[in-house]
């Protein structure tokens, strides 16, 4: 199985700071990564498929990279309606398997 | 307009069966990959299942494998996933999505207690 280590688990931070989030996988593929923002009570919503491809209708603040082993995810300038919980899930290849997650607070 | 509705969750004991149901709408059901994916309360996310769009193709993950059974009805547009000898660590809000792989659109899950 691929395992998905994201980092950090949680961070702090202000409207209008660029934030970057990490997945490392245990073992490397291409771009068969997808990044999804999930806020509480409600189910997770994909932001970016096939590592870097932005889904219609997200704001271009997000933007994502990466290939192998290390992906990001960056929020340019962090809005209040971002303060949510972030995922990424490789499916490459089977088990699918999701990072742990990075909460996004305000500072 | 994309809806995916899941049903069927609820208090079970650990060993009894529940059989999830997801309707499907909006899109052309019989085209798509569908997946289950779980979150245990306070957790994180836990890919669990998914199937072609004409069944002919299933996987699951390790720990449910022998235990779980996912399925669908094209004809009504619905996804299921039947789940026996359940343990306290399947308790979770189970959620279908659309795709087999980068999942897009899902619905907003439904309830799964394991307890005695």
């Amino acid at each position: 199985d691929i395992q998905m280590t994201q980092s950090p688990s949680s961070l702090s931070a202000s409207v209008g700071d660029r934030v970057t989030i990490t997945c490392r996988a245990s073992q490397g593929f291409r771009n068969d990564l997808a990044w999804f923002q999930q806020k509480p009570g409600t189910a997770p919503n994909r932001l970016i498929y096939g590592a870097s491809s932005l889904q219609s209708g997200v704001p271009s603040r997000f933007s994502a990279s990466g290939s192998g082993t290390e992906f990001t995810l960056t929020i340019s300038s962090l809005q209040p309606e971002d303060f949510a919980t972030y995922y990424c899930l490789q499916y490459y290849s089977y088990p699918r398997t999701f990072g742990q997650g990075t909460k996004v607070e305000i500072k | 307009e994309v809806q995916l509705v899941e049903s069927g969750g609820g208090l079970v004991q650990p060993e009894g069966s529940l059989r999830l149901s997801c309707v499907a709408s909006g899109f052309t059901f019989s085209n798509y990959w569908m997946t289950w994916v779980r979150q245990a309360p306070g957790k994180g996310l836990e890919w669990v299942a998914n199937i072609k769009g004409d069944g002919s193709e299933t996987h699951y993950m390790d720990s449910v494998k022998g235990r779980f059974t996912i399925s669908r009805d094209n004809a009504k547009t619905s996804l299921y996933l039947e789940m026996n000898s359940l343990r306290a660590e399947d308790t979770a809000v189970y959620h279908c999505a659309i795709g087999g792989g980068a999942t897009d659109h899902w619905g907003q899950g439904t309830l799964v207690t394991v307890s005695s």
